[in-house]
């Protein structure tokens, strides 16, 4: 059971604009930013969003990000094949003294 | 370009111990915290240790405290992970990642391509 929730699974077609939730608790989500990781089938997963909602370079402006109270969310638009990937939320935990991660939510490309 | 690799995976027998090694290039090592993270198989991301720039801060997993030991070589720019009584429930593809900043606190920006351990008898 991962101290963050998020769906296991999300889907759209080509062109769509998808959500994934990520929810925690004040001394995680509520303390501190999230970032958000992408895995790509078979390979190490790469950072997607940090900070809440910053893009690093080269990450599309498809994919926002936003946080609030306890929760935050991934958001992607202009769906696209190459986004069918496992995503992730993470965030430091200021109880637990840990990073902690989201179950990961996998996102087919319909 | 940042880049890291690991090594020292293996096939090792319940109660062992083993070491990663992860070594750092493209980038000022003794300036950024580092991290270990895990994937058992067809599973999630499970984070597992965090050390800061200089070694002096380093967290844990409640999974591997007390058995697995994170540390760092400035002068070899390379982070290590000693990994004691070691259990079924350690395998993974381990990976070793940059952190964004010089603590623990902003997250992993840079990833290595893993290195697995399979704890078996």
């Amino acid at each position: 059971q991962s101290v963050l929730t998020q769906p296991p699974s999300a889907s759209g077609t080509p062109g769509q604009r998808v959500t994934i939730s990520c929810s925690g608790s004040s001394s995680n989500i509520g303390s501190n930013t999230v970032n958000w990781y992408q895995q790509l089938p078979g390979t190490a997963p790469k950072v997607l969003m940090y900070s809440n909602n910053q893009r690093p370079s080269g990450v599309p402006d498809r994919f926002s990000g936003s946080k609030s109270g306890t929760s935050a969310s991934l958001a992607i638009s202009g769906l696209q094949s190459e986004d069918e990937a496992d995503y992730y939320c993470a965030t430091w935990d200021d109880s637990l003294n840990a990073w902690v991660f989201g179950g990961g939510t996998k996102l087919t490309v319909l | 370009q940042v880049q890291l690799v690991e090594s020292g995976g293996g096939v090792v027998q319940p109660g062992r111990s083993l070491r990663f090694s992860c070594a750092a290039s493209g980038f000022t090592f003794s300036n950024y915290g580092m991290h270990w993270v895990r994937q058992a198989p067809g599973k999630g991301l499970e984070w597992v240790a965090v050390i800061s720039y200089d070694g002096s801060n380093k967290y844990y997993a409640d999974s591997v405290k007390g058995r697995f030991t994170i540390s760092r070589d400035n002068t070899k720019n390379t982070l290590y992970l000693q990994m004691n009584s070691l259990r079924a429930e350690d395998t993974a593809v381990y990976y070793c990642a940059k952190e964004k900043g010089s603590a623990w606190a902003n997250g992993m920006d840079v990833w290595g391509q893993g290195t697995t351990v399979i704890v078996s008898s």
